[in-house]
């Protein structure tokens, strides 16, 4: 357990659906992340929030909406994902000076 | 920009045999490094870490030590086990431009123990 949770643990939804992934800490981070996993893929970093301000977003597609009201919480928001999109989603946080935690990851297959 | 290489396997080797997993990166600050592992349907966990040039990291039994003249950061085990298959990830953690820390990470290396 690594303090940070994501839900749902797995997710099916097909192309014109509309879901969000839910990510939460209580561990007092103020960066939070989402990074996608596909196999045979480097870990690809998507989205960076530093004290609820969006500080990157590594040219993901609009499809991808992620919100972060506050400190605690992250969404990614999905709607009209392609086949390709299915990936394990990872969501992290870190303090100042702390190593990232990871989530278990959400396991996403779009049909 | 920042960049870690390491190799991507799979590594398969025998129960107590001796692992090392290379890992070379480039930054162009003063890097932290890190070696996360990954076992199966989990996400990332922290394994080891060094925040700088000559420290030791070690857990497990695992050890990797920050070199800067060679700029690498090889994970090593004396004896694995089979509980210890999974994937390996290393990574480097710098500040970009706007003053954030941000994450690198390698491709990842699976190791296989089989008995």
């Amino acid at each position: 357990e690594t303090g940070v949770t994501q839900t749902p643990r797995h997710l099916v939804m097909g192309m014109t659906n509309k879901k969000s992934l839910k990510c939460e800490q209580h561990l007092g981070h103020n960066a939070m992340y989402w990074y996608k996993q596909s196999a045979k893929k480097p870990l690809e970093l998507m989205f960076v929030y530093n004290f609820k301000e969006q500080t990157e977003n590594n040219s993901v597609p609009s499809r991808f909406s992620p919100e972060c009201p506050n400190s605690s919480h992250l969404f990614l928001h999905l709607h009209t994902l392609q086949p390709e999109d299915s990936a394990l989603y990872l969501c992290a946080s870190r303090g100042a000076n702390t190593e990232a935690f990871f989530g278990q990851g959400t396991r996403l297959t779009v049909v | 920009g920042n960049s870690v290489t390491q190799m991507e396997g799979p590594v398969t080797l025998s129960e107590e045999a001796f692992l090392t997993i290379n890992c070379t990166y480039t930054a162009t600050g003063y890097p932290s490094l890190f070696w996360y592992v990954q076992y199966p349907g989990e996400g990332l966990q922290l394994l080891l870490k060094a925040t700088k040039a000559d420290d030791k990291g070690s857990n497990k039994g695992f050890e990797a030590t920050y070199r800067k003249e060679t700029t690498s950061f090889h994970l090593e085990k004396g004896s694995v086990q089979v509980s210890d298959s999974a994937v390996y990830f290393c990574a480097l953690s710098d500040r970009n431009s706007g003053g954030y820390q941000k994450v690198t990470f390698g491709i990842g290396t699976k190791l296989q123990v089989i008995p």
